[in-house]
């Protein structure tokens, strides 16, 4: 299975500030690479597609990077809403599979 | 409208199967690029996919949990069946359903709201 890193695991931020979340994987898989938002009891919502294509509907403020092996999440500009955990998951093999998953939270 | 919902029991013992049915509507399961997969997450834990069953009847397993897990679908009722067997408290967790189309790289996604799972005796 194609292995998925992400860092950091945890991340302080503030409202306002510019994030950026990296992704690792094990091999090359393009640039078939999606992030995933998950709030607190809720089920992971699709944010980002094919490394950088944003979904329909998700804030300009979100925008993906990378391929090959490396990809990067930036959120420009912090919003309350976006406290939450984000996952990178590649879809270059049949067998679908996160990252570990990195915690954005309040500093 | 694309809806997913997965069902099942919230207790289980040890080393019992378990069975978890999804429910979905707004799509069809033998559309092209299609697949319902099903994902867990322990408490407090990231999100371990489990295995995906794709529109044209493949079915791909965590190579660790395979000889553990089968996935089957039921066109008629639009529903797909997870059956985990030898259940352990480390299976403890919540197991969501998700469907996913993808098309030349474009992908789309939704989740059901997950069922959680407890293995104790």
């Amino acid at each position: 299975d194609i292995q998925m890193t992400q860092s950091p695991s945890t991340l302080s931020a503030s409202v306002g500030d510019r994030v950026t979340i990296t992704c690792r994987a094990s091999e090359s898989i393009s640039t078939w690479l999606a992030w995933y938002q998950q709030a607190p009891g809720k089920a992971p919502k699709l944010l980002i597609y094919k490394a950088s294509t944003l979904k329909s509907g998700v804030p300009s403020r979100f925008s993906g990077s990378g391929s090959g092996t490396e990809f990067t999440l930036t959120i420009s500009s912090l919003q309350p809403d976006d406290f939450a955990t984000y996952y990178c998951q590649q879809y270059n093999s049949y067998f679908r599979t996160f990252g570990q998953g990195t915690k954005v939270e309040v500093k | 409208q694309i809806t997913l919902k997965e069902s099942g029991p919230t207790l289980v013992k040890p080393t019992q199967t378990l069975t978890l049915t999804c429910t979905f509507s707004g799509f069809s399961l033998t559309s092209r690029g299609v697949s319902v997969g099903w994902i867990r997450q322990p408490p407090g834990k990231a999100l371990e996919s489990l295995g995906f069953l794709y529109w044209n009847d493949d079915v791909r397993y965590s190579r660790s949990l395979e000889s553990r897990l089968t996935i089957t679908k039921d066109t008629s009722k639009t529903q797909v069946v997870l059956t985990m067997t030898n259940m352990d408290p480390l299976d403890t967790a919540t197991y969501f359903c998700a469907y996913t189309e993808e098309w030349f790289g474009d992908l789309d996604s939704t989740w059901g709201q997950g069922t959680q799972v407890i293995v104790s005796s």
